[in-house]
């Protein structure tokens, strides 16, 4: 069974970056992920695919802060510049015979 | 640019069956490329995929094992849209329902979400 994990919470200040990581199940490192952002009381949105090869597809209008990247079972958001209103849940999900996500991860701006 | 616009009742009773509407701009819902979802979330489980339906020549439906016997999933083309319909609610079932767009799998767009709360 395929499981996506993420650390509960993060945190960095404005201005700087941080990175965010979703693990992907042993025997499934192969397959692509997309990043979710989903902003209090907001319904989720497309930030990026993933391919475990490292290649990216980006939502329309998501900006350059944004960027993402793939080693073996490990897929990465990395953001820059940090904003105010960067502070939200980031979801990883994948597909298997249905949609996966992960748990999320509370990124926190101080 | 798509756009889905979710409707529907925010309280539903225990027993009954929750009904929602998913109506779709910027494509259509007999688009081969693509898929049409509803997806749910609520503190105590997170994100969980409900099902799906797309057309590839024919309408076809996946569903969730753990909802299959109590989920319907049916798409309305003349009106571009689709609905999902859930019986047997339970208190379990409170939570916010989003509808979603998929393509080969993976969530590009989804609508605003419903707080549907189970409760007499």
């Amino acid at each position: 069974q395929l499981v996506l994990t993420q650390p509960p919470s993060a945190s960095a200040s404005l201005g700087a970056s941080v990175k965010l990581t979703c693990t992907v199940s042993s025997g499934h490192t192969s397959y692509p992920i997309v990043w979710l952002q989903q902003r209090p009381e907001k319904g989720p949105r497309y930030l990026m695919k993933i391919n475990n090869d490292g290649r990216l597809t980006k939502g329309d209008g998501i900006p350059d802060r944004f960027s993402g990247s793939s080693s073996g079972a490990e897929r990465y958001l990395t953001i820059s510049s940090l904003q105010s209103d960067d502070e939200a849940d980031y979801y990883c999900q994948t597909w298997a015979s249905g949609g996966v996500f992960g748990g999320g991860t509370k990124l926190t701006v101080l | 640019q798509v756009q889905l616009q979710q409707s529907g009742p925010g309280l539903v009773k225990p027993s009954q069956t929750l009904s929602l509407t998913c109506a779709i701009s910027g494509d259509s819902i007999s688009n081969k490329s693509i898929a049409w979802n509803w997806i749910r979330q609520s503190p105590s489980r997170g994100l969980e995929w409900l099902g799906r339906t797309y057309y590839r020549s024919k309408w076809y439906h996946d569903y969730a094992v753990f909802v299959r016997s109590r989920l319907t999933i049916n798409p309305d083309p003349s009106k571009n849209q689709f609905f999902l319909h859930l019986n047997s609610m339970t208190p379990e079932d409170t939570a916010v329902y989003y509808c979603a767009r998929d393509y080969t799998g993976y969530f590009h767009h989804w609508g605003q979400g419903t707080l549907v709360t189970v409760s007499s």
